[in-house]
């Protein structure tokens, strides 16, 4: 159990395009989902948390404009990157916690901007 | 500022050797220290979870130990393969982070056959 499912796995798009990614939970309920940011031999940036039903909590330095999230229900949270430009690419992984236990991770997705 | 320290970026080794890796973080005031596995271009396969009251945890091969005190924890490979070559790392959910798992930068692992 605790499979967490990322789509698409990747992406490429033109500047000034908008990409949605979608996280999912697949056999557990997730009240809470974080959105991360990977660069090339760097280690995973907190972009954001997402709690089910509210608002989510971006951290220091992320634009809430560009990057959009939505926790619609308790299996899915989406991630759209608006006004996409080449600085955009990236790794972007997604977590669910199921019951205030561990994180389980998405297989991430690869953004490249062009 | 909370931070989370793996030194070195990578290592080699050759395959059979026991090896160990290690992270180190800033504040002792800790909930918990989860080490993951991360193939090239795939996400992360979690490897064990030290709870804080928790001093080390073992999973088949691996090993990992917890020190609040000196801020350091470590991953001890057994007789390394091919396959565990892959980037490890190292993640901190600090006391009063609401679940927030901070990462060092991680460790590339080379096994040569």
């Amino acid at each position: 159990g605790a499979v967490v499912s990322q789509h698409p796995s990747w992406v490429i798009c033109k500047s000034g395009t908008s990409v949605k990614i979608e996280c999912r939970s697949l056999d557990f309920q997730a009240t809470t989902m974080f959105w991360y940011r990977q660069f090339p031999k760097q280690s995973l940036m907190l972009m954001a948390t997402s709690n089910e039903g509210s608002k989510a909590t971006y951290e220091q330095g992320v634009e809430k404009d560009k990057f959009l999230i939505n926790h619609a229900s308790l299996t899915l949270s989406t991630l759209t990157v608006t006004s996409a430009h080449p600085e955009d690419s990236s790794f972007y992984i997604c977590s669910a916690e199921r019951q205030q236990e561990t994180q389980y991770f998405g297989p991430g997705t690869r953004l490249l901007v062009l | 500022k909370q931070e989370v320290t793996q030194i070195p970026a990578a290592l080699s080794v050759p395959e059979g050797e026991n090896l160990v890796l290690n992270c180190s973080f800033t504040d002792s005031a800790i909930y918990n220290l989860q080490w993951f596995r991360q193939d090239p271009g795939k996400g992360l396969t979690s490897l064990l979870l030290i709870q804080s009251s928790q001093r080390e945890q073992t999973s088949g091969r691996l090993n990992a130990s917890l020190d609040k005190s000196s801020g350091r924890s470590t991953l001890y490979i057994a007789a390394s393969q091919p396959g565990d070559s892959a980037t490890y790392l190292c993640a901190v959910i600090f006391t009063g982070a609401n679940s927030k798992l901070t990462f060092g930068k991680g460790i590339t692992l080379s096994v040569r056959p």
